[in-house]
């Protein structure tokens, strides 16, 4: 079984939907929670960073973290055609590692 | 300012073959890992370097390596190429302080092994 567990979809919503983009991990030593956006042909970017439980929000999106039930969220709003790519979750034990640990990413294409 | 660069952008390599890959990181940025991405096992960790030293390793075969020179330029290397190594190899850099998703990856490289 892996770490980290994302389904890798796809998922296809139409513009305008509310996107619910879901994580769920096993290694209770996780803190520090991430989104990545990658776009084909292009390495991810950072998009939402979330230290330990509870919520955070910038402009359309919102990520929780639930470390009770080892469960990630990723929400976007209001979504966009130019939203559609790779949302991989990402999880780090310790604040001064580069290594992190990816879902598989979930492929989101949203239709005008 | 300049992103992460990796070179070559492509490359076809025949198995038993090694192959290295470069990658210049975001000037001021000490920290510079590594992740091979393939759409089975998704984006795997490497390594990581901090000025010049591996801080920290994944689960790969000793054919994989990696180096970090003075001015924080990274390159990795792999022997004995298998076919299984056909991935896309990602390199991203951070400040050294900075929160642990800090980083910026590269494009990749694209290595095919035939």
């Amino acid at each position: 079984q892996k770490e980290v567990e994302q389904d890798p979809g796809p998922l296809s919503v139409p513009e305008g939907a509310i996107v619910s983009l879901n994580c769920t991990y096993s290694n209770s030593a996780f803190q520090y929670f991430m989104w990545y956006r990658q776009y084909s042909r292009k390495g991810p970017e950072l998009l939402m960073y979330t230290y330990s439980s509870g919520n955070k929000e910038d402009g359309r999106f919102t990520a929780q973290v639930d470390k009770s039930s080892k469960y990630i969220s990723l929400f976007i709003r209001d979504s966009q055609p130019s939203d559609s790519a790779t949302y991989l979750c990402a999880m780090s034990a310790d604040s001064n590692t580069g290594k992190l640990i990816f879902g598989q990413g979930t492929t989101l294409q949203v239709k005008p | 300012k300049a992103g992460v660069t990796q070179t070559p952008r492509y490359l076809i390599k025949t198995r038993g073959q090694q192959v290295t890959l470069s990658c210049s990181p975001i000037s001021g940025h000490r920290s510079v890992s590594w992740y091979q991405q393939t759409p089975g096992q998704g984006l795997q960790f490497l390594f990581e370097y901090f000025s010049e030293t591996q801080r920290n390793k994944g689960n790969f075969p000793g054919r994989f390596s990696g180096r970090q020179f003075s001015n924080s330029r990274s390159e990795m290397n792999v022997s004995t190429l298998e076919l299984g190594d056909s991935a896309l190899y990602l390199c991203a850099s951070k400040e050294g302080n900075s929160i642990p998703g800090g980083y910026t990856f590269g494009s990749g490289t694209r290595l095919t092994v035939v």
